[in-house]
């Protein structure tokens, strides 16, 4: 299971852009990356997945470089709602029998700031 | 709304009683899962059903018992809790457990606090 690293936290002022990397040095062929966002009190809430190169949703963009080492969920312009923490995921698109577990580290707490 | 439904959404529970949290899902999903979080720790994975079967019981205490009587609901049977079992208890479920390419959906938990 590929282990990940990211910013234990993150400020931000109203409207920039915020980047937030984590890194999969162990990433394996087959895993994909999904991030994750939570509110205080609430569950995760899925916010975009990719396997390489770049994904863009009405949400985010996630950056994928080709080592696949390394992947950076961009927020554009964030706003006081988007403070919440932010979960870097690394498994296998298909992983066979009973081998993958959905498994969340620390993640990354975005403040962001009026 | 996610489509996955806890239930309550709060209880607090003396040491001696026993309780038991509920999770619904209509989405069709095959796989379900418990977590806790507690206050300033990350979520842990306690239980994983995959087609109403346990696949995974990450050394959780004998007073959690879950059950998984049909692939829409999930079951956390509660009994002799101690105060450090204080959490917010997060239900989740996806299409299956094999693959991480297909997103997890969480309900909104229920924060429980033992006395």
């Amino acid at each position: 299971l590929a282990k990940t690293t990211q910013p234990i936290s993150m400020d931000s002022y109203e409207g920039q852009e915020v980047n937030i990397t984590c890194s999969h040095n162990n990433i394996a062929t087959n895993d994909y990356i999904t991030w994750y966002q939570q509110f205080p009190s609430q569950g995760p809430r899925f916010i975009i997945q990719g396997y390489k190169t770049k994904v863009t949703n009405e949400v985010a963009s996630l950056f994928i470089p080709a080592d696949r080492k390394s992947s950076t969920l961009s927020l554009p312009r964030v706003s006081l709602s988007d403070t919440a923490v932010y979960y870097c995921l690394v498994g296998p698109g298909y992983s066979g029998a009973g081998s993958y577990q959905l498994t969340f580290g620390k993640g990354t707490k975005l403040s962001v700031i009026p | 709304e996610t489509g996955v439904t806890q239930t309550p959404r709060h209880l607090v529970m003396g040491m001696t009683n026993k309780k038991s949290l509920k999770c619904e899902q209509h989405l069709g999903h095959n796989a379900m899962y418990w977590y806790k979080q507690s206050a300033k720790k990350p979520l842990e994975l306690m239980f994983v059903y995959n087609f109403k079967e346990q696949t995974e019981n990450n050394s959780v205490p004998s007073r959690f018992s879950p059950e998984c009587p049909n692939s829409s609901h999930l079951f956390l049977h509660l009994h002799t809790l101690q105060p450090e079992d204080s959490a917010l208890y997060l239900c989740a479920s996806s299409q299956d457990r094999q693959r991480l390419n297909t997103e997890a959906f969480f309900g909104q938990g229920t924060r429980l606090t033992v006395v």
